[in-house]
């Protein structure tokens, strides 16, 4: 079946660090990929949508200069927190869809990152 | 707007006992797709169901079964005989078809505990 790899699956940085975390379709090519975030003991809250070759959509609220996402290959995006504080620490899941004959994707996600920022 | 609500925020049960997870979600959408995730510890969403608005037939797999009805717009779920290694959060989730199946609204999730 599909696998999707995302890398790092935790990651300890100090405040105002940059932190990068990539997410793989690793036998199949999508040319969409969506960023979602959970907080401890939350839902996921999906952040932004990421489209190959073009600019990522981001939801109401979620900073596109915080969060840059870029999805340069059929098979690659990733998410850059930039400048990253402690309220920035949360789970950030990764998913990609692979479209069925029948027009209805088959999303698979990512084991998600684990991020802490001291 | 679209919405999910799992009203139960937490569910403790003994090993054996049957429990239903209960999901009601709202979209103006004639069609959608509803799923079930299980999130065990290490955070990993593992799909369980997906289904697609047309499809109004319940679903049985294993221990697992789903019911879903248009008119009240739910879409429950119900584990047989639980066990401990059941214990997780339940994520029920809503896709529009403009979406084609992405993009998806997550309930606010289950947190089931099967003790021993």
């Amino acid at each position: 079946g599909a696998v999707v790899s995302q890398h790092p699956s935790w990651v300890i940085c100090k405040s105002g660090t940059s932190v990068k975390i990539e997410c793989r379709s690793l036998d199949f090519q999508a040319t969409t990929m969506f960023w979602y975030r959970q907080f401890p003991k939350q839902s996921l809250m999906l952040m932004a949508t990421s489209n190959e070759g073009s600019k990522a959509t981001y939801e109401q609220g979620v900073e596109k200069d915080k969060f840059l996402i870029n999805h340069a290959s059929l098979t690659l995006s990733t998410l850059t927190v930039t400048s990253a504080h402690p309220e920035d620490s949360s789970f950030y899941i990764c998913s990609a869809g692979s479209l069925m004959a029948a027009g209805a994707n088959v999303l698979t996600f990512g084991a998600g990152s684990r991020l802490t920022v001291l | 707007a679209q919405k999910v609500t799992q009203a139960q925020t937490e569910i403790s049960v003994v090993e054996k006992e049957d429990v239903t997870l209960d999901c009601v979600y709202e979209t103006r959408d004639t069609t959608y797709y509803l799923f079930w995730y299980k999130q065990p510890p290490s955070g990993e969403l593992v799909f369980l169901i997906r289904r697609n608005s047309f499809d109004e037939q319940n679903e049985i797999s294993g221990r697992y079964s789903w019911n879903f009805q248009k008119s009240t717009s739910s879409f429950n779920f119900t584990i047989t005989a639980s066990q401990v290694v059941d214990s997780a959060v339940y994520f029920c989730a809503l896709s529009e078809a403009r979406n084609q199946g992405g993009k998806l609204i997550f309930g606010q999730g289950t947190e089931l505990s099967v003790k021993p």
